[in-house]
């Protein structure tokens, strides 16, 4: 299957910490990501975890993955107003990737 | 600039004209996407051109009819459609596919269709 799946809405004080998360059903997935689409906006890669890796960390962006239960996470520390946006995790199949609807973040002072 | 342009940024149609969404890539990458993009619903992949050959076509309704001319260009030709196709048509590109995707897509900003 390709299904993957993530809450709709987050909302999060600026200053604590994001935490995005995400399941999926293809245990083959060689990547798994996590884009941005920001208003009006394409998707923006951010970053992205190789299958045999369970955390990788960049800057502000921290992403986890439980292979054995098909978790991936993504944490954004110090949560600025720049980062409202709506966040795709995305799994790669054969040669493509299949996306989830997207977490829409809102930020709140 | 994201590497990825497409044109127009809006478009308003009725039901019975004909348009096309235009997809320009100058990253050389060699695989491009077009994908639809709903309120709240995963993104939707329509078509998949790899090398320039079609390789999915995800049981895509016959009004929309792809076209990839060369590697850096990707056209979705539009023609009866419905109020349902209303949506934001992202386009796509990536360079390899398969277990090469690990730098993913280059996303285009999308072309926010309305179908009245």
């Amino acid at each position: 299957g390709e299904d993957v799946e993530q809450s709709l809405f987050l909302s999060v004080r600026e200053g604590d910490s994001s935490v995005i998360n995400c399941t999926y059903t293809d245990s083959s997935s060689t990547y798994l990501y996590w884009y941005k689409q920001e208003p009006g906006a394409g998707l923006q890669l951010l970053t992205y975890i190789f299958s045999n890796m369970d955390m990788k960390q960049d800057q502000r962006l921290t992403v986890l993955l439980n292979k054995k239960d098909k978790h991936l996470s993504l944490r954004i520390a110090d949560t600025q107003t720049g980062d409202s946006a709506i966040y795709f995790c995305a799994e790669s199949n054969d040669y493509k990737l299949s996306f989830g609807a997207g977490t829409t973040v809102t930020v709140r002072a | 600039e994201t590497g990825v342009t497409q044109t127009p940024r809006h478009l308003v149609m009725g039901m019975t004209n004909k348009k096309s969404l235009k997809c320009e890539q100058h990253l050389g990458h060699n695989a491009m996407y077009w994908y639809k993009q709903s309120a709240k619903k995963p993104l939707e992949l329509m078509f998949v051109y790899s090398l320039e050959e079609r390789v999915e076509n995800n049981s895509v309704p016959s009004r929309f009819s792809p076209e990839c001319p060369n590697s850096s260009h990707l056209f979705l030709h539009l023609h009866t459609l419905q109020p349902e196709d209303s949506a934001l048509y992202l386009c796509a590109s990536s360079q390899g596919a398969g277990a090469q995707l690990n730098y993913g897509y280059t996303f285009g900003s999308g072309t926010r269709l309305t179908v009245v």
